[in-house]
Protein backbone atom coordinates (compact mmCIF):
# COMPACT_ATOMS: atom_id res chain seq x y z
CA UNK A 1 0.00 0.00 0.00
CA UNK A 2 1.37 2.92 -1.23
CA UNK A 3 -1.02 5.35 0.68
CA UNK A 4 -2.80 6.56 -2.84
CA UNK A 5 -5.95 5.16 -4.00
CA UNK A 6 -7.66 4.85 -7.19
CA UNK A 7 -11.58 3.53 -8.01
CA UNK A 8 -12.33 1.94 -9.56
CA UNK A 9 -9.89 -0.56 -10.34
CA UNK A 10 -11.25 -1.49 -14.01
CA UNK A 11 -14.13 0.13 -15.59
CA UNK A 12 -15.35 -1.06 -19.24
CA UNK A 13 -17.38 2.11 -20.90
CA UNK A 14 -18.64 2.34 -24.55
CA UNK A 15 -17.80 5.79 -26.82
CA UNK A 16 -20.95 7.59 -25.63
CA UNK A 17 -20.63 7.24 -21.98
CA UNK A 18 -19.61 9.79 -19.08
CA UNK A 19 -17.62 8.63 -16.61
CA UNK A 20 -14.88 9.66 -13.75
CA UNK A 21 -11.63 7.96 -12.24
CA UNK A 22 -11.18 8.59 -8.47
CA UNK A 23 -8.00 9.05 -6.62
CA UNK A 24 -6.78 9.66 -3.18
CA UNK A 25 -4.29 9.96 -1.17
CA UNK A 26 -3.47 10.27 2.52
CA UNK A 27 -0.22 11.50 2.61
CA UNK A 28 -0.50 14.88 2.83
CA UNK A 29 1.03 15.74 -0.49
CA UNK A 30 0.73 19.46 -1.97
CA UNK A 31 1.02 18.01 -5.82
CA UNK A 32 -0.75 15.02 -7.70
CA UNK A 33 -0.61 13.68 -11.29
CA UNK A 34 -2.44 11.91 -13.96
CA UNK A 35 -0.57 9.44 -15.73
CA UNK A 36 -1.43 7.26 -18.86
CA UNK A 37 -0.12 3.69 -20.01
CA UNK A 38 -1.10 2.43 -23.37
CA UNK A 39 -0.07 -1.04 -23.76
CA UNK A 40 3.31 -1.71 -24.80
CA UNK A 41 4.27 2.37 -24.37
CA UNK A 42 5.88 3.93 -22.00
CA UNK A 43 4.05 6.10 -19.04
CA UNK A 44 2.43 9.52 -20.54
CA UNK A 45 2.20 11.85 -17.88
CA UNK A 46 -1.40 13.93 -18.82
CA UNK A 47 -1.80 16.99 -15.62
CA UNK A 48 -0.25 18.01 -13.20
CA UNK A 49 -1.24 19.84 -10.14
CA UNK A 50 0.29 21.95 -7.14
CA UNK A 51 -1.71 23.06 -4.31
CA UNK A 52 -5.04 22.52 -6.68
CA UNK A 53 -3.54 24.91 -9.35
CA UNK A 54 -3.41 22.47 -12.67
CA UNK A 55 0.54 23.11 -13.47
CA UNK A 56 0.92 21.20 -16.82
CA UNK A 57 -1.44 19.61 -19.50
CA UNK A 58 0.50 17.81 -21.63
CA UNK A 59 -1.63 18.41 -25.05
CA UNK A 60 -4.35 16.17 -24.03
CA UNK A 61 -7.58 15.93 -25.31
CA UNK A 62 -10.33 17.55 -24.34
CA UNK A 63 -12.40 14.61 -23.81
CA UNK A 64 -10.19 13.95 -20.73
CA UNK A 65 -10.91 16.51 -17.89
CA UNK A 66 -9.29 16.44 -15.05
CA UNK A 67 -10.46 18.07 -11.32
CA UNK A 68 -8.83 18.80 -8.06
CA UNK A 69 -11.15 19.82 -5.50
CA UNK A 70 -9.01 19.97 -2.75
CA UNK A 71 -4.87 18.82 -2.07
CA UNK A 72 -6.17 14.51 -1.35
CA UNK A 73 -8.65 14.25 -4.20
CA UNK A 74 -7.55 14.14 -8.15
CA UNK A 75 -10.70 13.29 -10.41
CA UNK A 76 -10.22 12.58 -14.13
CA UNK A 77 -13.68 13.05 -16.21
CA UNK A 78 -14.29 11.23 -18.88
CA UNK A 79 -16.64 11.94 -22.47
CA UNK A 80 -17.09 10.51 -25.50
CA UNK A 81 -13.51 8.66 -25.43
CA UNK A 82 -12.43 6.19 -28.07
CA UNK A 83 -10.83 2.97 -27.84
CA UNK A 84 -7.73 3.90 -28.27
CA UNK A 85 -7.41 5.53 -24.91
CA UNK A 86 -8.33 1.84 -23.42
CA UNK A 87 -5.09 2.03 -21.22
CA UNK A 88 -4.43 1.89 -16.99
CA UNK A 89 -4.36 5.22 -15.21
CA UNK A 90 -2.44 6.43 -12.63
CA UNK A 91 -2.64 8.70 -10.43
CA UNK A 92 0.46 9.78 -8.34
CA UNK A 93 1.37 12.17 -5.52
CA UNK A 94 4.29 13.52 -4.18
CA UNK A 95 5.07 16.54 -1.81
CA UNK A 96 6.64 18.74 -3.77
CA UNK A 97 9.20 21.86 -1.30
CA UNK A 98 10.70 24.50 -2.58
CA UNK A 99 13.71 24.46 -4.63
CA UNK A 100 15.35 22.73 -6.90
CA UNK A 101 15.27 19.12 -5.24
CA UNK A 102 11.95 17.18 -5.97
CA UNK A 103 10.51 14.07 -3.85
CA UNK A 104 9.89 10.99 -5.27
CA UNK A 105 6.10 10.48 -6.85
CA UNK A 106 3.72 7.41 -4.67
CA UNK A 107 1.73 5.99 -7.55
CA UNK A 108 -1.87 4.35 -7.10
CA UNK A 109 -2.86 0.65 -8.49
CA UNK A 110 -4.55 2.11 -11.31
CA UNK A 111 -7.55 2.25 -13.18
CA UNK A 112 -7.79 -0.49 -15.79
CA UNK A 113 -10.26 1.49 -18.43
CA UNK A 114 -11.46 -0.23 -21.44
CA UNK A 115 -13.46 1.88 -24.21
CA UNK A 116 -15.50 -0.44 -26.60
CA UNK B 1 10.27 12.68 -24.80
CA UNK B 2 12.32 10.65 -22.61
CA UNK B 3 15.75 11.81 -21.92
CA UNK B 4 17.31 8.50 -21.30
CA UNK B 5 18.24 5.21 -22.72
CA UNK B 6 18.12 1.83 -20.79
CA UNK B 7 18.31 -1.57 -22.21
CA UNK B 8 15.40 -3.42 -23.26
CA UNK B 9 15.89 -6.04 -21.30
CA UNK B 10 17.82 -8.33 -18.85
CA UNK B 11 18.30 -11.00 -16.74
CA UNK B 12 20.03 -11.98 -13.37
CA UNK B 13 20.36 -14.79 -11.55
CA UNK B 14 18.76 -14.87 -8.19
CA UNK B 15 20.91 -14.49 -5.29
CA UNK B 16 23.49 -12.15 -7.94
CA UNK B 17 23.47 -8.78 -8.26
CA UNK B 18 21.72 -6.94 -10.72
CA UNK B 19 23.13 -4.20 -12.68
CA UNK B 20 20.90 -1.61 -14.32
CA UNK B 21 22.50 0.80 -16.88
CA UNK B 22 21.35 4.11 -17.97
CA UNK B 23 23.00 6.59 -20.58
CA UNK B 24 21.27 10.44 -20.29
CA UNK B 25 24.24 11.90 -21.60
CA UNK B 26 22.07 15.77 -22.36
CA UNK B 27 21.53 15.44 -18.17
CA UNK B 28 21.91 19.49 -17.46
CA UNK B 29 23.37 20.55 -13.89
CA UNK B 30 20.09 21.01 -11.86
CA UNK B 31 18.30 17.99 -13.00
CA UNK B 32 17.92 14.66 -10.87
CA UNK B 33 18.41 10.46 -11.69
CA UNK B 34 15.62 9.04 -10.56
CA UNK B 35 14.59 4.68 -10.72
CA UNK B 36 11.56 3.41 -10.23
CA UNK B 37 10.14 0.36 -10.98
CA UNK B 38 6.78 -1.47 -11.92
CA UNK B 39 5.92 -4.72 -11.54
CA UNK B 40 3.26 -6.23 -13.31
CA UNK B 41 -0.35 -4.10 -13.09
CA UNK B 42 0.89 -2.36 -10.41
CA UNK B 43 1.88 1.17 -10.07
CA UNK B 44 5.54 2.22 -10.11
CA UNK B 45 7.36 1.98 -7.36
CA UNK B 46 10.03 4.82 -6.19
CA UNK B 47 13.46 3.04 -5.50
CA UNK B 48 16.34 6.00 -5.11
CA UNK B 49 17.36 8.89 -6.67
CA UNK B 50 20.68 10.83 -6.82
CA UNK B 51 22.28 14.50 -8.35
CA UNK B 52 26.18 13.35 -8.61
CA UNK B 53 26.81 11.39 -5.53
CA UNK B 54 26.60 7.77 -5.48
CA UNK B 55 23.64 6.80 -3.05
CA UNK B 56 22.42 3.58 -1.17
CA UNK B 57 19.44 2.67 0.67
CA UNK B 58 17.74 -0.05 1.95
CA UNK B 59 16.49 -1.15 -1.54
CA UNK B 60 19.24 -0.56 -3.99
CA UNK B 61 22.83 1.53 -4.83
CA UNK B 62 22.92 4.57 -7.39
CA UNK B 63 26.11 4.92 -9.25
CA UNK B 64 26.51 7.98 -11.01
CA UNK B 65 29.73 8.86 -13.22
CA UNK B 66 31.49 11.73 -12.63
CA UNK B 67 30.69 13.62 -16.13
CA UNK B 68 26.46 12.35 -15.00
CA UNK B 69 26.19 10.92 -18.08
CA UNK B 70 25.18 7.80 -17.57
CA UNK B 71 24.08 5.71 -14.19
CA UNK B 72 24.17 2.00 -12.86
CA UNK B 73 21.40 1.12 -10.50
CA UNK B 74 22.75 -1.86 -8.41
CA UNK B 75 19.92 -4.44 -6.65
CA UNK B 76 22.63 -6.34 -4.54
CA UNK B 77 21.10 -9.99 -3.96
CA UNK B 78 18.38 -10.30 -6.79
CA UNK B 79 15.30 -12.19 -5.36
CA UNK B 80 12.20 -13.13 -7.70
CA UNK B 81 10.14 -11.03 -6.61
CA UNK B 82 12.35 -8.16 -7.99
CA UNK B 83 11.28 -9.25 -11.69
CA UNK B 84 9.76 -5.85 -12.84
CA UNK B 85 10.28 -3.21 -15.12
CA UNK B 86 13.10 -0.73 -14.11
CA UNK B 87 12.66 2.82 -15.17
CA UNK B 88 15.56 5.56 -15.15
CA UNK B 89 14.17 8.88 -15.38
CA UNK B 90 16.43 12.64 -16.08
CA UNK B 91 14.16 14.65 -13.43
CA UNK B 92 14.35 18.69 -13.73
CA UNK B 93 11.18 20.36 -12.69
CA UNK B 94 7.81 18.66 -11.41
CA UNK B 95 6.94 16.20 -14.04
CA UNK B 96 8.90 12.66 -14.53
CA UNK B 97 9.44 11.43 -18.55
CA UNK B 98 8.99 8.11 -18.31
CA UNK B 99 11.52 5.46 -21.53
CA UNK B 100 10.67 2.50 -22.06
CA UNK B 101 12.64 1.19 -19.32
CA UNK B 102 14.57 -2.22 -18.74
CA UNK B 103 12.76 -5.38 -18.30
CA UNK B 104 14.64 -7.05 -15.57
CA UNK B 105 13.87 -11.27 -15.21
CA UNK B 106 15.28 -12.73 -12.06
CA UNK B 107 15.50 -16.25 -12.74
CA UNK B 108 16.42 -18.98 -9.73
Amino acid sequence: ETGVTQTPRHLVMGMTNKKSLKCEQHLGHNAMYWYKQSAKKPLELMFVYNFKEQTENNSVPSRFSPECPNSSHLFLHLHTLQPEDSALYLCASSQEPSGSSYNEQFFGPGTRLTVL
Amino acid sequence: DAKTTQPPSMDCAEGRAANLPCNHSTISGNEYVYWYRQIHSQGPQYIIHGLKNNETNEMASLIITEDRKSSTLILPHATLRDTAVYYCIVRGNNDMRFGAGTRLTVKP
